[in-house]
């Protein structure tokens, strides 16, 4: 099984605030990189994809990718208290299987 | 877009019991499916990768006996978890790829799966 690695939280953050979101991955096989969010109970809902280095941003969010370092991160602009939930980070391996991180839980404060 | 519908939402069933759980991809046929299990509070674990026409293959330390992947069409792959006991009480998520580029994994609404 190859190893994503998350902070579990939970991370605590004011409304409108930069929630930053961290996952490394300890396997140069991984080309592209995922963040789910989940709500509890439910199942992940894709947010964004990385798989070159460097920036990509989507409305409020923000994926960063270092493969050199192997270190992918989510960073949420504006947050609102509806961003509240479980974020995890995948890795796609083999091209067609995930492994995902331990995810780590977010709470927006109003 | 493209669904998998998965079913049941939820079950309970007695311990040494077995249970089967539907993946259907509506729309689209998925040649590949993936069973993920999640323990509270964990992550998502990969189970299994299941494959149409052919058998599944299982990940490390996950034991194929227990949990009966088939795959029989293009739109169908169910997981049978049997003689069930209460440590097998898990959410369970079937996924499958859609089509081509990153945006084509969708997963279903999972499985929770209570034995008493």
């Amino acid at each position: 099984q190859k190893e994503v690695e998350q902070n579990s939280g939970p991370l605590s953050v004011p409304e409108g605030a930069i929630a930053s979101l961290n996952c490394t991955y300890s396997d140069r096989v991984s080309q592209s990189f995922f963040w789910y969010r989940q709500y509890s109970g439910k199942s992940p809902e894709l947010i964004m994809s990385i798989y070159s280095n460097g920036d990509k941003e989507d409305g409020r969010f923000t994926a960063q990718l270092n493969k050199a370092s192997q270190y992918v991160s989510l960073l949420i602009r504006d947050s609102q208290p509806s961003d509240s939930a479980t974020y995890l980070c995948a890795a796609l391996y083999n091209f067609n299987k995930f492994y995902f991180g331990s995810g780590t839980k977010l709470n927006v404060k109003p | 877009g493209a669904v998998v519908s998965q079913h049941p939402s939820r079950v309970i069933c007695k311990s040494g019991t077995s249970v089967k759980i539907e993946c259907r991809s509506l729309d689209f046929q998925a040649t590949t499916m993936f069973w993920y299990r999640q323990f509270p509070k964990k992550s998502l674990m990969l189970m299994a990768t299941s494959n149409e026409g052919s058998k599944a293959t299982y990940e490390q330390g996950v034991e194929k006996d227990k949990f009966l992947i088939n795959h029989a069409s293009l739109t169908l792959s169910t997981l049978t978890v049997t003689s069930a006991h209460p440590e097998d009480s898990s959410f369970y998520i079937c996924s499958a790829r859609v089509g081509g580029g990153d945006y084509g994994y969708t997963f279903g609404s999972g499985t929770r799966l209570t034995v008493v």
